[in-house]
């Protein structure tokens, strides 16, 4: 069974620092990975996607995400963080020929001038 | 429409009644999801449909829960003699086909059960 681990409950970060939240993946065969972020009261928005291919991913609202099959790994980055980015950031898996995405508990980042 | 939507936004109910929820997929949508997100967690998966039947309905908790779809668009979420424990936010997605194509999630539903 696919699993998604985010270890950090809660960062903060200062205004135009950047920011690294860590997602970590179990599943046994090729993963699809996403990056979601939900603001609240809204609903969930794709931040980008690792399908195959680069294993560099590029995103919307400056963010990036780094595939490393070797640890497991599909970390979120941005260079520098806006008031704007304090949100619940959410990991999640699915997989080739599967439908239903695995998510992980999240990551609230809260943004400090 | 542009996105999902799901009505209601929020309903309050008390134990033991009968809710529905509605969610409206992008149109041309075949796949459509539900996902429960109780405090704290992520979106954990319910049910899928592709088209108008239930392709995978093994997220369902209990036998109180089900959903229909029956023209192949519109979906409602039914949950019978509401528990406290059922309250949530309840997800609605969807996408263009399944397997990997990006789901587009609505604003969700918000269930308290007093």
């Amino acid at each position: 069974a696919q699993s998604v681990t985010q270890p950090d409950i809660h960062i903060t970060v200062s205004e135009g620092a950047s920011l690294e939240l860590r997602c970590n993946y179990s599943y046994g065969a090729t993963p699809y990975l996403f990056w979601y972020v939900q603001s609240p009261g809204q609903g969930l928005q794709l931040l980008l996607k690792y399908f195959s291919g680069d294993t560099l991913v590029q995103g919307i609202k400056g963010f990036e995400a780094e595939f490393k099959r070797s640890q497991s790994s599909f970390n979120l980055r941005k260079p520098s963080v806006h008031w704007s980015d304090a949100a619940e950031y959410f990991c999640a898996v699915g997989a080739v020929g599967d439908y239903k995405l695995s998510f992980g508990a999240g990551t609230t980042v809260t943004v400090r001038a | 429409g542009a996105g999902v939507s799901q009505t209601p936004s929020n309903k309050v109910t008390e134990k033991g009644k009968y809710v529905e929820l509605r969610c409206d997929p992008i149109s041309g949508h075949t796949a459509l999801y539900w996902y429960r997100q109780s405090l704290g967690q992520g979106p954990e998966f319910l049910i899928y449909f592709q088209g108008t039947g239930a392709a995978d309905d093994s997220g369902l908790p209990n036998d109180r829960f089900f959903a229909v779809r029956p023209e192949g668009s519109v979906s409602t979420l039914k949950i019978q003699r509401t528990e406290r424990g059922d309250s949530a936010v309840y997800l609605c997605a969807s996408s263009l086909r399944a397997g990997g194509d990006e789901q587009f999630f609505g604003p969700g539903t918000r269930l308290t059960v007093l």
